[in-house]
């Protein structure tokens, strides 16, 4: 079964460009989360998405950010336009479906997409 | 969200146990204790979680006090591949999914 996959894997970028990230979660998995880690910083949760929707956006940091996840699979992460403090790995995740028991939930992580905004 | 405090760095020698506090005196009674792991250059990684039993599984065991104020993660035979920072994490967001990533333990298995 393949993993959850991110592409691309590395992105150089000029502040004020715009950069898109890819998500693909593990088959099946209705749950996909969005995670960051900036220079220095610990990992910090961006938002969750139950299939198409948005279930908890908190995290985002300000509206140069916008994650999609159309029809429920694959999800995009873009910024725009970039700035330097922008500069991180950004993970993927995702879990299977919802239990009753949520404090079960495991979730599976990808590689990270490294971006550098210079 | 529960607080957690993780030694900063711990070294082990390669064969031996590894053995990860974490206190999370702060914890809900519903929560549960989660271990995850960041190999260098990777995604974070699951390893294990419990509520108030003791846990294994193939990668490690879970230790936890029974007061539930402290765990500790056990690898029984580190290798070089398990160094890595190591997170404990208690329970999800109330009414969310998130999961909340201190600064973890960096342990250094020692050839």
């Amino acid at each position: 079964e393949a993993g959850v996959t991110q592409f691309p894997s590395h992105s150089v970028i000029e502040k004020g460009q715009t950069v898109t990230l890819r998500c693909d979660p593990i088959s099946g998995h209705d749950n996909l989360y969005w995670y960051r880690r900036v220079m220095g910083k610990e990992i910090k949760f961006l938002l969750h998405f139950v299939k198409e929707s948005k279930q908890d956006e908190s995290g985002m940091p300000n509206n140069r950010f916008l994650a999609e996840r159309t029809g429920g699979t694959y999800s995009t992460l873009k910024v725009q336009p970039a700035e330097l403090e922008d500069s991180g790995v950004y993970f993927c995740a995702s879990s299977p479906s919802i239990v009753p028991d949520s404090s079960q939930e495991t979730q599976y992580f990808g590689p990270g997409t490294r971006l550098l905004v210079l | 969200d529960a607080k957690t405090t993780q030694p900063t760095s711990m070294d082990c020698a390669e064969g031996r146990a590894a053995n990860l506090p974490c206190n999370h005196s702060t914890i809900s009674g519903n929560e549960y204790v989660y271990w995850y792991r960041q190999i260098h250059s990777q995604g974070p990684q699951y390893i294990i979680h419990g509520l108030k039993n003791n846990e294994t599984n193939e990668m490690a065991s879970l230790i936890i006090t029974e007061d539930r104020k402290s765990s500790t993660l056990i690898l029984p035979h580190a290798t070089l591949r398990d160094t890595a920072v190591y997170y404990c994490i208690p329970g999800y967001g109330a009414g969310s999914y998130q999961l909340t990533f201190g600064k973890g333990t960096k342990l250094s298995v020692i050839p």
